[in-house]
């Protein structure tokens, strides 16, 4: 079946604009992650939500960072004010539960200008 | 923060060579789990390995987790062109992966 897509591929944004990343999940699978990575840098963890459930934010790197899975599949993650040092490539995983391994999407780089 | 630290940084073999990288992390894990990043490409799960488990394999794939060391590495056998690229280790603790900086592979025809 279809993999983890993940949209745009590429985002350019100015400075001080708003961005939406959209990652839909192999269907069924419970467990959804979003991570951040630099260039030359392994991912870091952001966040995790089960079903629509956020139950970790922890790795969100400031209060602009915001993420949503509202019906338990596709997720958002919303990034305010977009600064520079937000520009990298941000990966979404699913994964049919939090011990499984985890299937990765093509990511989205973004480039903040 | 990442907790894996991957050695080398990089490595460049001829094709048909073996290559072995590896793992050390510094906490308790539930298992630990390699992934394979092409160029601007997403990561592919390769192998898990939990704790605890020692050894595993698949196809030209070996991987060994000696967690009283807290160590892992992974062995790619008769290395290929297509072999080449960016190999992580992720050690997991429920939920939560934490990656290392990567090895870089090469694979010179």
């Amino acid at each position: 079946g279809a993999g983890v897509s993940q949209s745009p591929r590429y985002k350019v944004a100015k400075r001080g604009q708003d961005v939406a990343l959209r990652c839909d999940p192999i269907s069924g699978h419970v467990s959804l992650f979003w991570y951040q990575q630099a260039l030359g840098q392994g991912p870091e963890f952001l966040t995790y939500f089960q079903n629509e459930a956020q139950l970790d934010k922890s790795g969100l790197p400031s209060d602009r960072f915001f993420a949503e899975r509202p019906e338990g599949s596709v997720s958002t993650l919303k990034i305010q004010r977009t600064q520079q040092e937000d520009s990298a490539v941000y990966l979404c995983a699913s994964s049919p539960g939090p011990n499984n391994e985890q299937f990765f999407g093509p990511g989205t780089r973004l480039t903040v200008l | 923060s990442q907790q894996g630290e991957e050695d080398p940084q990089a490595l460049s073999i001829q094709e048909g060579e073996n290559a072995t990288m590896n793992c050390s992390y510094k906490t308790s894990i539930n298992n630990l789990q390699w992934y394979r990043q092409n160029s601007g490409r997403g990561l592919v799960h390769l192998i898990l390995i939990r704790s605890n488990e020692r050894e595993k394999h698949s196809g030209r794939l070996r991987v060994t987790l000696d967690t009283s060391k807290k160590s892992s590495s992974l062995l790619i056998t008769a290395s290929r062109a297509a072999d080449t690229a960016s190999y992580f280790c992720a050690t997991a603790n429920d939920y939560k992966l934490s990656f290392g900086a990567g090895t870089t592979v090469t694979v010179r025809a």
